[in-house]
């Protein structure tokens, strides 16, 4: 199992729909959990971190589940400029194990907004 | 506007060359990261410095050799690289060493192309 795993995508979604996203993660000791957002050639920057109560923000709302290792990105009223690529972000273990805690990003989902 | 600053943004270079990547913030932030990234694929780890010392290396081929002067500055020093090395090089940053905050911020990034 990869250690982050993300919907593949593309989704094309008309302005004002709503949409999801799934990652999974494989390490159950992982304990941060983020959405990073990236515009086409530029670089990634965080969307929203994602706690164990489930968080909002606006029209975006994120959802963790420990016991199934899952984290959820809904984003409502999507606009044009909500284009972009999702990271899915996990914490892990670097080599060499111990407290060395590593990001992983998943693979990315790539959203387009049309009007 | 990224507070974590790279250069050059672009960097063409032979198979022979040596050249260095730059990395500065003024974050007051701990701790400073490589990724690597391909087109359309999502950034990978290639080291980590916590509190000016090298915390992470994900294995990463020696002839890609990082340094941390001081708690603001990251090099990544680059010999005999390989065509293949060509890619956009992203420096990160984040308030606490070994990722245990989360957040990183990104700079914009080196595009580096290998002849």
């Amino acid at each position: 199992r990869k250690e982050v795993e993300q919907d593949p995508g593309p989704f094309n979604v008309p302005e004002g729909a709503t949409v999801a996203f799934n990652c999974t993660y494989s390490n159950s000791a992982s304990q941060s959990f983020f959405w990073y957002r990236q515009d086409c050639r530029k670089e990634p920057k965080l969307l929203m971190s994602v706690y164990s109560s489930g968080n909002e923000d606006g029209r975006f709302t994120a959802q963790l589940n420990r016991a199934s290792q899952y984290i959820s990105l809904l984003i409502r009223d999507s606009k044009l400029s909500d284009s972009a690529t999702y990271l899915c972000v996990v914490n892990g273990i670097g080599r060499g194990g111990g407290s060395n805690y590593k990001l992983t990003f998943g693979k990315g989902t790539l959203l387009t907004v049309n009007p | 506007d990224t507070e974590v600053t790279q250069t050059p943004k672009h960097l063409v270079m032979g198979m022979t060359n040596k050249k260095s990547l730059k990395c500065e913030q003024h974050m007051g932030h701990r701790a400073m990261y490589w990724y690597k990234q391909k087109a359309k694929k999502p950034p990978e780890l290639m080291f980590v410095y916590s509190y000016e010392k090298l915390s992470i290396n994900e294995s990463v081929p020696s002839r890609f050799s990082p340094e941390c002067p001081n708690s603001s500055l990251l090099n990544l020093h680059l010999h005999a690289l390989q065509p293949e090395d060509s890619a956009l090089y992203l420096c990160a940053s984040s308030q606490f060493g070994s990722g245990s905050t989360g957040e990183l911020f990104f700079g914009e990034g080196s595009r580096l192309t290998v002849l």
